[in-house]
């Protein structure tokens, strides 16, 4: 497979269980990006990684939330403690790198979560 | 802060005529622009771009879109549209100096046979 790739496509769960969501980029991309959707909004960015390390993770809304990047490749993003508030699609996507040369995002299909 | 508008939550045009879906944005900056399309049970899709250069950007599918910078606007425009065109579209904008893409809350567009 060529895309983005995420799994799994969707997961219910119970107020306060822990869940966790992967994303597997495209090959050779070192910038991977975590991005929430909430029913007729647009994404809304959560975290992006350069190679293994978090370079922004100034839209994680608060300390339940955690994503992690260990080898520079797939990501888990992790929830603690759901709400029914943190149901919504979790997009994940992937570009060649960033910084000064742009180069655009690849989106994978999305996990949609739902807390009952 | 950054920000996108896209004024139109719906737009309605018969099939084979010209469409336009509006956007606007507000950064510090120069800016990246962009739009994606969404379609129903699939992941967002790049459409184009506006990095520098030439102010009418083209891309996927035969849409275009003009940046005007006295505007902040970045409309996106086909000459001529499609049933299949019926989609979600976002507009996104990204701050030079930054990572992180903002987008608009989209605009659903209905091509009406």
């Amino acid at each position: 497979g060529a895309g983005v790739s995420q799994t799994p496509s969707n997961k219910v769960t119970e107020k306060g269980k822990y869940v966790e969501l992967r994303c597997d980029p495209i090959s050779g991309h070192t910038a991977l990006y975590w991005y929430r959707q909430s029913l007729g909004q647009g994404p809304e960015f959560l975290i992006y990684f350069q190679g293994t390390g978090a370079a922004d993770d100034s839209g994680l809304p608060n300390d339940r939330f955690f994503a992690v990047r260990p080898e520079g490749s797939v990501s888990t993003l992790k929830i603690q403690r759901t709400e029914r508030g943190d149901s919504a699609v979790y997009l994940c996507a992937s570009s060649l790198t960033s910084g000064v040369s742009y180069n655009e995002q690849f989106f994978g299909p999305g996990t949609r979560l739902t807390v009952l | 802060a950054q920000s996108v508008a896209q004024p139109e939550d719906q737009v309605n045009v018969a099939e084979g005529n010209p469409l336009t879906v509006k956007c606007t944005y507000s950064v510090s900056g120069n800016p990246y622009l962009f739009w994606y399309v969404q379609y129903p049970n699939r992941g967002l899709q790049f459409l184009l771009k506006y990095i520098t250069g030439d102010n009418l950007v083209k891309g996927s599918y035969g849409f275009e879109a003009e940046f005007n910078k006295s505007q902040t606007s970045f409309h996106l425009k086909k000459p001529s549209a499609l049933v299949s065109d019926s989609a979600l579209y976002f507009c996104a904008v990204r701050d030079r100096r930054d990572d992180k893409i903002i987008f608009g809350k989209g605009t659903r567009l209905h091509i009406l046979p």
